[in-house]
């Protein structure tokens, strides 16, 4: 089955902007793999925040933004609040299967 | 707004069998896809299978092919895990969730002797 890759970890200032990245092994992502992205904090349930790559919910906060990004999909967050510190997990359309990247712990400092 | 209930989950022996169900209300049910995650203590997020609003389709991930089945009765607006065949690695919160948007708050399974 195919890997989705994304960083484990990565740290950002408040204030600042991050982008997080979400690979998969059978090559460049495109929209065709309708990538999704959640937060997820401790002891809670995943939020979903972007859909089909760049579509944000009704409750994704506008500092939040999906996109492609050199072969990868991204999700970027912009003007960092220490309450973004959280567990983001991508997740990619494979004919007919979800795949999810193994996560990547954000800690903002 | 949707509210989705997991329940079932408990402690069973390797090789064992589990029903979970996952309920919904506030939704019209029959309309969404209905997915089951799973995640492991302190792991990330697992996506297992999912459900067609009708049942028409339903797609499972390789690790659990053949051991899970999905499936829903809308007329009851519920949806269905049959884990059999448990293994200790099955151990995990496993979470329903609508069109990947709504969750539940999970259900935890432990597969032990």
């Amino acid at each position: 089955q195919t890997v989705v890759t994304q960083e484990p970890s990565l740290t950002v200032s408040p204030g600042g902007t991050v982008t997080l990245t979400c690979a998969c092994s059978s090559g460049a992502v495109t929209s065709g793999y309708y990538a999704n992205w959640f937060q997820q904090k401790p002891g809670q349930v995943p939020w979903a925040l972007i859909y089909e790559t760049t579509k944000k919910h009704s409750w994704t906060p506008a500092r939040f933004s999906g996109s492609l990004l050199g072969g990868k999909a991204a999700l970027t967050l912009s003007y960092v609040q220490p309450d973004d510190e959280a567990d983001y997990y991508c997740q990619l359309f494979f004919g007919g299967v979800w795949v999810f990247g193994g996560g990547t712990k954000l800690t903002v400092l | 707004e949707v509210q989705l209930v997991e329940s079932g989950g408990g402690l069973v022996q390797p090789g064992g069998s589990l029903r979970l169900s996952c309920a919904a209300s506030g939704v019209i049910f029959r309309t969404f896809w209905t997915h089951w995650v799973r995640q492991a203590p302190g792991q990330g997020l697992v996506w297992l299978s999912h459900i067609k609003d009708d049942g028409s389709d339903i797609r499972y991930a390789d690790s659990v092919k053949g051991r899970f089945t999905v499936s829903r009765d809308n007329a009851k607006n519920t949806v269905y895990l049959q884990m059999n065949s448990l293994r200790a690695e099955d151990s995990a919160v496993y979470y329903c969730a609508t069109d990947l948007t709504s969750w539940g708050q999970g259900t935890l399974v432990s597969v032990s002797s």
